[in-house]
């Protein structure tokens, strides 16, 4: 079946716009999540949904960063005032359960670039 | 600070030969995870090992685990060129639904 999809792949902004970026997980997935990477580093989580629970929002760097799934499904990460440190691919991964108990199905990554 | 650590950074060996990579981290863990991930694009699971496994197999992968030193390490026998990635391990630790990344071992495997 399709696995992770993301949009766009690549994203060139300028300093100051707002960026959305989209996240189609694995259907019946129930987790969803979203990391962030920067050059040569390992992955940085920024949010987590499980279900119809509160999403985990402890990982986002600063209130310029949201992110919403709807119906259970599709998730859009939203960074306003987008700042060059903001520069990172953009990795979304789904699960069949609960978080840590299971393999993660990473999407392609969205590569943002803040000029 | 992360989690997880890879070690090495990096690794350059020949096609045909064994590659090690370790992790060391610093909490209780329910279960360890190895990725892989090629060009800096999306990862793939390998493999997980639970916390009172010691040893577990896929394929040319064998990884281990040993709590008592908080380490795991990765073992790919004959290597391919093929497998010339990065190699991360996460933890999932107690409490907590999310998983933590290293920063990875960037494997260079030549013809």
């Amino acid at each position: 079946g399709a696995g992770v999809s993301q949009s766009p792949s690549n994203k060139v902004t300028e300093k100051g716009k707002d960026v959305e970026l989209r996240c189609d997980p694995i259907s019946g997935h129930t987790a969803l999540y979203w990391y962030r990477q920067s050059l040569g580093q390992g992955l940085e989580f920024l949010i987590y949904f499980q279900g119809n629970s509160a999403p985990d929002k402890s990982g986002l760097p600063s209130d310029r960063f949201s992110a919403e799934r709807t119906g259970g499904s599709v998730s859009t990460l939203t960074i306003q005032r987008t700042q060059q440190e903001d520069s990172a691919v953009y990795l979304c991964a789904s699960s069949h359960g609960q978080g840590e108990s299971y393999e993660q199905y990473f999407g392609p990554g969205t590569r943002l670039t803040v000029t | 600070s992360q989690q997880g650590e890879e070690d090495p950074q990096a690794l350059s060996i020949q096609e045909g030969e064994n590659a090690t990579m370790n992790c060391s981290y610093k909490t209780s863990i329910n279960n360890l995870q190895w990725y892989r991930q090629n060009s800096g694009r999306g990862l793939v699971h390998l493999i997980l090992i639970r916390s009172n496994e010691r040893e577990k197999h896929s394929g040319r992968l064998r990884v281990t685990l040993d709590t008592s030193k908080k380490s795991s390490s990765l073992l790919i026998t004959a290597s391919r060129a093929a497998d010339t990635a990065s190699y991360f391990c996460a933890t999932a630790r107690p409490g907590y639904s999310t998983l933590t990344f290293g920063k990875g071992t960037m494997l260079l495997v030549s013809p």
